[in-house]
């Protein structure tokens, strides 16, 4: 089955631990990127990938980090999480012309920092 | 810039209703719309798309036309179901670029029996 699988689904950390979210498609495609969902916000781009080891900024890249050395994984890592970044993560990708397509979303992961 | 504007929920609407979700969008050139629908608990799934000016996408009952003159891609449906009970996106790709989506607040709609 084509998807994007995110892990963990839930996760409470504590302010100041490192953590990883982990994104992976099995489609081939050569986009990845995250998004974050807050509410009345709607969604906003965290980072993206073009392809392997090619990232670059979204719209609220502060605070987070994100790695492609494989094409098929996309991870999201907090350095250093602080409770603004409360939120619930949702990983995507998409295929060469991927802007006629759309995106394939990940279930999410709704991350917690105390 | 580009960006979309969505009409603001909660919706609430009776089984069978009509059903209209307001989006317009600011973009240069031609880019391409969506409508995504996120179910309680799940993430984002394509709705409904159109790419060019007047193409009308459809899925699900579900209907929006690419309004150029208007810049707008409102969704639509004839008869709503408990079902259809989710969050709508309205989102734009703009054209000639693969590296940003551009997404609406999202609108919550509630079906009751």
């Amino acid at each position: 089955e084509a998807q994007v699988t995110q892990n963990p689904r839930y996760l409470i950390t504590v302010t100041g631990k490192k953590l990883t979210v982990t994104c992976s498609q099995n489609m081939n495609h050569e986009y990845m990127s995250w998004y974050r969902q807050d509410p009345g916000l709607g969604l906003r781009q965290i980072y993206y990938s073009m392809n392997v080891e090619v990232t670059d900024k979204g719209d609220v890249p502060e605070g987070y980090k994100v790695s492609r050395k494989e094409k098929r994984n996309f991870p999201l890592i907090l350095e250093s999480p602080s409770p603004n970044q409360t939120s619930l993560y949702f990983c995507a990708s998409g295929r060469t012309g991927w802007a006629n397509y759309g995106y394939t979303f990940g279930s999410g992961t709704r991350l917690t920092v105390v | 810039g580009n960006s979309v504007t969505q009409m603001e929920g909660p919706v609430t609407l009776s089984e069978e209703a009509f059903l209209t979700i307001n989006c317009t969008y600011t973009a240069t050139g031609y880019p391409s719309l969506f409508w995504y629908v996120q179910y309680p608990g799940e993430g984002l799934q394509l709705l409904l798309k159109a790419t060019k000016a007047d193409d009308k996408g459809s899925n699900k009952g579900f209907e929006a036309t690419y309004r150029k003159e208007t810049t707008s891609f409102h969704l639509e449906k004839g008869s709503v179901q408990v079902s259809d009970s989710a969050v709508y996106f309205c989102a734009l790709s703009p054209q000639n670029t693969g590296n940003q989506f551009y997404f609406g607040t999202g609108t919550s709609l509630t079906v009751i029996p």
